[in-house]
């Protein structure tokens, strides 16, 4: 069965520090890898998509791949009170049309 | 240009009712996915449609149907409503050419008693 594993925190960061937030998968075959934030209540938005190993920023957002571990990861630089969130993982799976997707990291960024 | 709409936001239910509700997709795209997500769990795939047709299916039962219309909106419909049907039901589009980038709808939060 494909799964995607996250950490459920809460994760508290302070304000302006560097939030790093982990997710590892189970299908060797997957291909793409989405990051997606989701205010309490509200539905998921999707902030950052990653296709192939290494690094992709955007803004104050990093995301990380690394296929042979079997992880993805998402960094925010100078994090904001406003990041604060739950931040959720997808995965896809060449030739599959569905996004399977970790529980989500509640982050926590203290003023 | 207008993004994921979907109709109600909120609706109550009682154990054993039937429930439709209504999406329709970013303009331009002509893909549609339902997802339910209970309290504290990431999203769970129900079934994607492309052309009027279900072209694949999450592990839900046959209570679980959909349709989608020819101007690429669709809807979900739950029989025999159980209490673990509660929960928030997203609507995500995207195009038929990229189906993994998707854009959600703000949702129908549904409660069963």
């Amino acid at each position: 069965q494909k799964e995607v594993e996250q950490n459920s925190g809460p994760l508290s960061v302070p304000e302006g520090a560097i939030a790093s937030l982990n997710c590892t998968y189970s299908d060797r075959g997957s291909q793409s890898f989405f990051w997606y934030r989701q205010y309490s209540g509200k539905s998921p938005e999707l902030i950052m998509s990653i296709y192939s190993n290494g690094d992709k920023e955007d803004g104050r957002f990093t995301a990380q791949l690394n296929k042979a571990s079997q992880y993805v990861s998402l960094l925010i630089r100078d994090s904001q009170p406003s990041d604060s969130a739950t931040y959720l993982c997808a995965v896809s799976v060449d030739s599959n049309y569905q996004l399977i997707w970790g529980a989500g990291t509640k982050l926590i960024i203290k003023p | 240009d207008a993004g994921v709409t979907q109709s109600p936001t909120h609706l109550i239910k009682t154990r054993g009712q039937q429930v439709t509700l209504r999406c329709s997709p970013k303009s331009g795209h002509d893909t549609v996915s339902w997802y339910q997500q209970a309290l504290g769990q990431g999203p769970q795939f129900i079934f994607q449609y492309y052309e009027e047709e279900e072209r694949q299916r999450g592990n839900f039962p046959d209570r679980f149907s959909g349709h989608q219309f020819p101007n690429y909106s669709s809807e979900l419909n739950v029989n025999a409503l159980l209490l673990g049907d509660s929960a928030l039901y997203l609507c995500a589009s995207s195009l038929a050419s990229d189906t993994d980038t998707q854009y959600f709808g703000p949702g129908t939060r549904l409660t069963v008693l």
